[in-house]
């Protein structure tokens, strides 16, 4: 089968650092993707990795690692507005469809 | 530089009725994507459209079909309503070729089947 493990929820406080992983098994792999979700609203994209290692997009970072079948997405200088469920997909192909995982619900304390 | 549009925002049907939910992919995208998301869960994917054929299909019956237009705007049909397709309906595009890209979401149509 196919499958992406996240963690169902994290909290952290204002001004900290975050990381949330995902670990995949998929009968295919082209890459890893990150959307941000607010209460039920469009999925926003926030980081694709192809290649190991890590991509960096302003306060959000993700890392990617084919041989483990892993990846997170980091979160630097919280915010409140930061609050939110937090995705991992996998697609198969380029321009494929993504398969997603359950979603981590991030709460963001003061 | 218009995002991906769809309508109606929100749609409440009965048992048995059918619907059509509307998707206008970003602007220079050729690709559209369908995907169901029900409460708490991650978006599952329904199909894909490109070049107005079905490229890619998920694990969802026949009762779901869709189409493609000449200008990349598409349309996903729902026949027969039960309780349990009741869920918000994610249209998302994307642009073949670009390797680095991915797809980029619509706000969804929210369909409660009563």
């Amino acid at each position: 089968g196919q499958s992406l493990e996240q963690p169902s929820e994290v909290t952290a406080v204002e001004g900290a650092i975050v990381q949330i992983n995902c670990t995949y098994q998929t009968s295919g792999f082209y890459g890893l993707s990150w959307y941000q979700q607010h209460d039920g609203g469009a999925p926003t994209f926030l980081s694709y990795n192809a290649l190991d290692g890590l991509e960096e997009t302003g306060r959000f970072s993700s890392f990617l690692s084919r041989s483990d079948s892993y990846g997170y997405l980091l979160l630097q200088e919280l915010q409140m507005k930061d609050s939110a469920s937090y995705f991992c997909a996998v697609s198969h192909n380029q321009g494929g469809k993504l398969i997603f995982g359950q979603g981590t619900e991030l709460s963001v304390k003061p | 530089d218009a995002g991906v549009t769809q309508s109606p925002t929100h749609l409440i049907k009965t048992r048995g009725q059918q619907v059509t939910l509307r998707c206008s992919p970003k602007s220079g995208h050729d690709t559209v994507s369908w995907y169901q998301q029900a409460l708490g869960q991650g978006p599952q994917f329904i199909f894909q459209y490109y070049e107005e054929e079905e490229r890619q299909r998920g694990n969802f019956p026949d009762r779901f079909s869709g189409h493609q237009f000449p200008n990349y705007s598409s349309e996903l049909n729902v026949n027969a309503l039960l309780l349990g397709d009741s869920a918000l309906y994610l249209c998302a595009s994307s642009l073949v070729g670009r390797p680095q890209e991915t797809q980029y979401f619509g706000p969804g149509t929210r369909l409660l089947v009563l």
